[in-house]
């Protein structure tokens, strides 16, 4: 597709399941951020992919979170052992370049945990 | 450090009302990137605006426009003649190139248009 695509749209998990979510950026854009979205609130940076250099983690809030992304284009956010306070929007954006460029978002992964 | 502030956390208008919404933002950067970014009901931010700190020409693009004064650090966005459409969440960011252009969001303004 032309855009960023997330999925699923919306995750229900019990507390203590492990959950993925997967983000396919738009083509050629080397740049891949993940970010948290609780309700009402704003954006909080988790993880950044750029080309093949070393991800910038410094926005996981616990080890329970990771991601991966693979052939410098689909990329997976884990959570392990879901928590509640793990429960908001989960957004991907892609961009041609880090923060020179503008990014485009994807239109979010909703996860509640019960 | 950088920062970006968003004063303004929510903001009630009758529609054809004009409108602006702050972005104050902190950097010891001489190069430096600003955006403005649309949230909908619907969830998905939607890119509007990216300004780099050489270019401090205002924009209008219809009914939005751009004040970008580095005399005051500030980038506000107007709407004129506001519209029920344009009711939103508004984020502005920066990026810098001393901390590798990491984007540094603000807290977002809702923007509230009555019919």
């Amino acid at each position: 597709g032309a855009g960023v695509s997330q999925s699923p749209s919306n995750k229900v998990t019990e507390k203590g399941k492990d959950v993925e979510l997967r983000c396919d950026p738009i083509s050629g854009h080397t740049a891949l951020y993940w970010y948290r979205q609780s309700l009402g609130q704003g954006l909080e940076f988790l993880i950044y992919f750029q080309g093949n250099s070393a991800p910038d983690k410094s926005g996981l809030p616990s080890d329970r979170f990771s991601a991966e992304r693979t052939g410098g284009s689909v990329s997976t956010l884990t959570i392990q052992r879901t928590q509640q306070e793990d429960s908001a929007v989960y957004l991907c954006a892609s961009s041609l370049g880090r923060g020179r460029t503008e990014a485009f978002f994807g239109q979010g992964t909703r996860l509640t945990v019960v | 450090a950088q920062k970006v502030t968003q004063a303004q956390t929510e903001i009630s208008v009758v529609e054809k009302e004009d409108v602006t919404l702050d972005c104050v933002y902190e950097t010891r950067d001489t190069t430096y990137y600003l955006f403005w970014y649309k949230q909908p009901p619907s969830g998905e931010l939607v890119f509007l605006i990216r300004r780099n700190s050489f270019d401090e020409q205002n924009e209008i693009s219809g009914r939005y426009s751009w004040n970008f004064q580095k005399s005051t650090s500030s980038f506000n966005f107007t709407i004129t003649a506001s519209q029920v459409v344009d009711s939103a969440v508004y984020f502005c960011a920066l990026s810098e190139l001393d901390s590798n252009y990491q984007l540094i969001w603000g807290a977002g303004t809702k923007l509230i248009i009555k019919p």
